[in-house]
């Protein structure tokens, strides 16, 4: 199947700094991007969807200047999370759709952002 | 709105039994249903999914799901569980496409396969 990166796979940080997380599709272009946050045992939250050269469209209460994502290229989009905080330690999942053959979204094997 | 529920934290099977993922689903017009598989510290894997046509649907590693509209039902099942089986299993609903076809996941199901 198609295949998802994510890098890093996991990233310690400070407080105050900020983190860049990629996301690529390997082997097929993605219409659209998600990206996703997820707690332990519990589901993923959608955080935002992306298209390429167009702006993200955020989820309710997710805060857009706190967590930047560029679309740079139909497979490439990042997350940055801005002055981060203990409270943004979470795994963090991308995932990008194709519609060809079928429409299917692939998801990456996830970062794991701890924020000391 | 759409939603997605399962009902079941925690499903236990004994290793070469059947096993069932429960999961209903509520959508306006016409689901997208799919299930994926997550392991530990791992990101998702799609297992399989329903647009149309059958509603017993075929997917990876011997796993099937079937579709039933009148229960708004979209159950896992596999008839022989591995102990490798073992994981989080997610279903979700995709919103349409006027909706950028972003899913709507359940709460999640964790599968516990013992020898």
């Amino acid at each position: 199947g198609a295949v998802v990166s994510q890098h890093p796979s996991w990233v310690i940080c400070k407080s105050g700094t900020s983190v860049k997380i990629e996301c690529r599709s390997l082997d097929f272009q993605a219409t659209t991007m998600f990206w996703y946050r997820q707690f332990p045992k519990q589901s993923l939250m959608l955080m935002a969807t992306s298209n390429e050269g167009s702006k993200a469209t955020y989820e309710q209460g997710v805060e857009k200047d706190k967590f930047l994502i560029n679309h740079a290229s139909l497979t490439l989009s990042t997350l940055t999370v801005t002055s981060a905080h203990p409270e943004d330690s979470s795994f963090y999942i991308c995932s990008a759709r194709t519609t060809i053959p079928t429409d299917t979204q692939y998801f990456g094997p996830g970062t794991r952002l701890t924020v000391l | 709105a759409q939603s997605v529920a399962q009902p079941e934290d925690q499903v236990n099977v004994a290793e070469g039994n059947p096993l069932t993922v429960k999961c209903t689903y509520s959508v306006s017009g016409n689901p997208y249903l799919f299930w994926y598989v997550q392991y530990p510290n791992r990101g998702l894997q799609f297992l399989l999914k329903y647009i149309t046509g059958d509603n017993l649907v075929k997917g990876s590693y011997g796993f099937e799901a079937e579709f039933n509209k009148s229960q708004t039902s979209f159950h896992l099942k596999k008839p022989s569980a591995l102990v490798s089986d073992s994981a989080l299993y997610f279903c979700a609903v995709r919103a349409g496409y006027n909706q950028g076809g972003k899913l709507i996941f359940g709460q999640g199901t964790e599968l516990s396969v013992k020898p």
